[in-house]
């Protein structure tokens, strides 16, 4: 079980659908990550959040929009996905930035 | 941040020590070295880091050389759990910092 909490764990669209991932960790970090994952391949940093606040953007497509509502919550919008779009979604947290990051266990996503 | 390089595998038989070693030659007075592993199917999850000294903590010893440019993760009594992707990543803890850049990492594999 980790602490950080993502949902859904497996989703399923079509590219022209609309959807949404989520994240969230009650451990008082004030800093939050997104992740993909491709099959066989380590994880490459998308975006990150400190105090709420999009502080990097890894040169990420616009249809892939992030989301910090609060300092506990971090989505991920996703419309008009590509098939190569698959991968796992991993959501990290940590104190600040630059300390420990604990990450969920992804939502594995598949773009039909 | 330093690059890193690792073995791609290794194993380990159970309940023998495993010694991860990594080679950072580049890195900077600044950076810490991290060790993360993700076990098939979960999220990386945080196991140890440090500056120059050597840390011990519940999961695992962090050995580091005095130059500095390399470093050895020892989990001392190896389990079939144990059997995970373990990555070290060498980065800067400062605020301004944030980026865990994963890189291969090694395959160990606890042999019953």
């Amino acid at each position: 079980d980790t602490e950080v909490t993502q949902t859904p764990k497996h989703l399923v669209m079509g590219m022209t659908n609309k959807k949404s991932l989520k994240c969230e960790q009650h451990m008082g970090h004030r800093a939050m990550y997104w992740y993909k994952q491709k099959a066989k391949k380590p994880p490459e940093l998308m975006f990150v959040y400190s105090y709420e606040k999009l502080s990097i953007n890894e040169s990420v497509p616009s249809r892939f929009s992030p989301e910090c509502p609060n300092s506990s919550l971090l989505n991920l919008h996703l419309h008009a996905l590509q098939p190569e779009d698959s991968a796992l979604y991993l959501c990290a947290s940590s104190h600040s930035k630059g300390q420990p990051q604990h990450f969920g266990d992804g939502t594995r996503l598949s773009i039909l | 941040d330093a690059k890193t390089t690792q073995p791609t595998s290794m194993d380990c038989a159970e309940g023998r020590a495993a010694n991860l070693p990594c080679n950072h030659s580049t890195i900077s007075g600044n950076e810490y070295v991290y060790w993360y592993r993700q076990i098939h199917s979960q999220g990386p999850q945080y196991i140890i880091h440090g500056l120059k000294n050597n840390e011990t903590n519940e999961m695992a010893s962090l050995i580091i050389t005095e130059d500095r440019k390399s470093s050895t993760l020892i989990l001392p009594h190896a389990t079939l759990r144990d059997t995970a992707v373990y990555y070290c990543i060498v980065m800067n803890s400062g605020a301004g910092s944030y980026q865990l850049t994963f890189g291969k990492g090694t395959k160990l594999s606890v042999i019953p």
